[in-house]
């Protein structure tokens, strides 16, 4: 199947800096990929839908400015959490779909702690 | 909005047993159906699908059907084994667009 990669699978960081994590769709071109954040023994929640080329677009809720999405290629779209806090600490997970079918490969997800 | 719900979990289950994991949905139109299974430490995996009411989606034993009357879409297997144990997640997506929107996930805990 299609493969989608993330990096990098942990980070931890101290408040007030930036974090950047990357999804890559290995061998299919993803023009949309999804952003999702995991709370502990809780479901995915979507964070917002990254767009090759034009803005992001944000689920209710969730602050632009806090999480910078950037989808520079047809592979490569980045997840930046800035000026970062604990509450900040989860597990994101990015997904790329190839066909629009819906079948949706996610990546290995990113487990990011704020200390 | 389109909405999906899950039975709460965690459900526990002895080896061989039945399962039944419940989900139900809201959306407008005729949404796909998912199911994706997060095994301990990996991440997420589509287990099966079903497009169009009155679709069954299959794969390793566990089964699943699109049940437009009742707008459900249950998850079920015959019979459970200490290596199903994970977190079990409903997911639809209507419209044109790939965006799943998951249920809160159920998570199994089979013991042998």
């Amino acid at each position: 199947g299609a493969v989608v990669s993330q990096h990098p699978s942990r980070v931890i960081c101290k408040s007030g800096t930036s974090v950047k994590i990357e999804c890559r769709s290995l061998d299919f071109q993803a023009t949309t990929m999804f952003w999702y954040r995991q709370f502990p023994k809780q479901s995915l929640m979507l964070m917002a839908t990254s767009n090759e080329g034009s803005k992001a677009t944000y689920e209710q809720g969730v602050e632009k400015d806090k999480f910078l999405i950037n989808h520079a290629s047809l592979t490569l779209s980045t997840l930046t959490v800035t000026s970062a806090h604990p509450e900040d600490s989860s597990f994101y997970i990015c997904s790329a779909s190839p066909q629009g079918d819906g079948k949706a490969f996610f990546g290995q997800g990113t487990r990011l702690t704020v200390v | 909005g389109d909405s999906v719900t899950q039975m709460e979990g965690p459900v526990t289950l002895s080896e061989e047993a039945f399962l039944t994991i419940n989900c139900t949905y809201t959306a407008t139109g005729y949404p796909s159906l998912f199911w994706y299974v997060q095994y301990p430490g990996e991440g997420l995996q589509l287990l099966l699908k079903a497009t169009k009411a009155d679709d069954k989606g299959s794969n390793k034993g566990f089964e699943a059907t699109y049940r437009k009357e009742t707008t459900s879409f249950h998850l079920e297997k015959g019979s459970v084994q200490v290596s199903d144990s994970a977190v079990y997640f409903c997911a639809l997506i209507s419209g044109g667009y790939n965006k799943l929107i998951f249920g809160a996930g159920t998570r199994l805990a089979v013991h042998p």
